[in-house]
């Protein structure tokens, strides 16, 4: 089973900064059932990034998404006060990472 | 609008079976797999399985192998989640999330993109 690792566990920062997340897969995954996903308290997952890059519908264009085989990367690049959450990579049909959460510095 | 409206809290006791409905709207309910995923309190998710709902496959993760029955009513667009044999370290909130898939230049790309709201176990003599 493919393990995914997420770093850092918590990023602390302030609004307006860039934020950058990690998800490390223990071996290559194809970057097509790579997804990102934020989760705020009390809410269900909502879906950011699918195909390690692309955008669903409805994100704001300052979320990005990066990375290949093992590495990949969610960057936000402004943050807004909204994007104070937990985030999660997956691949598709097995487990996600432990999550990052992102807090206000 | 396509929504997946999820099933009340569940209190059971351990040993006992807890099985969560999903019911789907707003979408052709057999044109889409259904996962599960689920989120002890404080911890992360946790995914289980998907089920097809056209043919009734299922594949679920190692870890509720023998465990977890997903299963579905088409004429209700439902979907529903069974975990027998509960502990208390089953307490959690599960969420049942429609999958979709997008076709780019013959390469599949799959998420989950509509979520229920969750529906809350709890395991506790």
């Amino acid at each position: 089973e493919i393990v995914l690792t997420q770093s850092p566990g918590t990023l602390s920062l302030s609004p307006g900064e860039r934020a950058t997340l990690s998800c490390r897969a223990s071996q290559s995954v194809s970057s097509s059932y790579l997804a990102w996903y934020q989760q705020k308290p009390g809410q269900a997952p909502r879906l950011l990034i699918y195909g390690a890059s692309s955008r669903a519908t409805g994100i704001p264009d300052r979320f990005s998404g990066s990375g290949s085989g093992t590495d990949f990367t969610l960057t936000i690049s402004r943050l807004e006060p909204e994007d104070f959450a937990v985030y999660y990579c997956q691949q598709y049909g097995s487990s996600f990472g432990q999550g990052t959460r992102l807090e206000i510095k | 609008q396509v929504q997946l409206v999820q099933s009340g809290a569940e209190v059971k006791k351990p040993g006992a079976s807890v099985k969560v409905s999903c019911k789907a709207s707003g979408y052709t309910f057999t044109g889409y797999y259904m996962h599960w995923v689920r989120q002890a309190p404080g911890q992360g998710l946790e995914w289980m399985g998907w089920i097809n709902p056209n043919s009734g496959g299922t594949n679920y993760a190692q870890k509720f192998q023998g465990r977890v029955t997903m299963t579905r009513d088409t004429s209700i667009s439902t979907a529903y989640m069974e975990l027998s044999r509960l502990r208390s370290d089953d307490t959690a909130v599960y969420y049942c999330a429609r999958e979709d898939v997008v076709v780019v230049a013959a390469d599949y790309y799959y998420y989950m993109d509509v979520w229920g709201k969750g529906t809350t176990v709890t395991v506790s003599s």
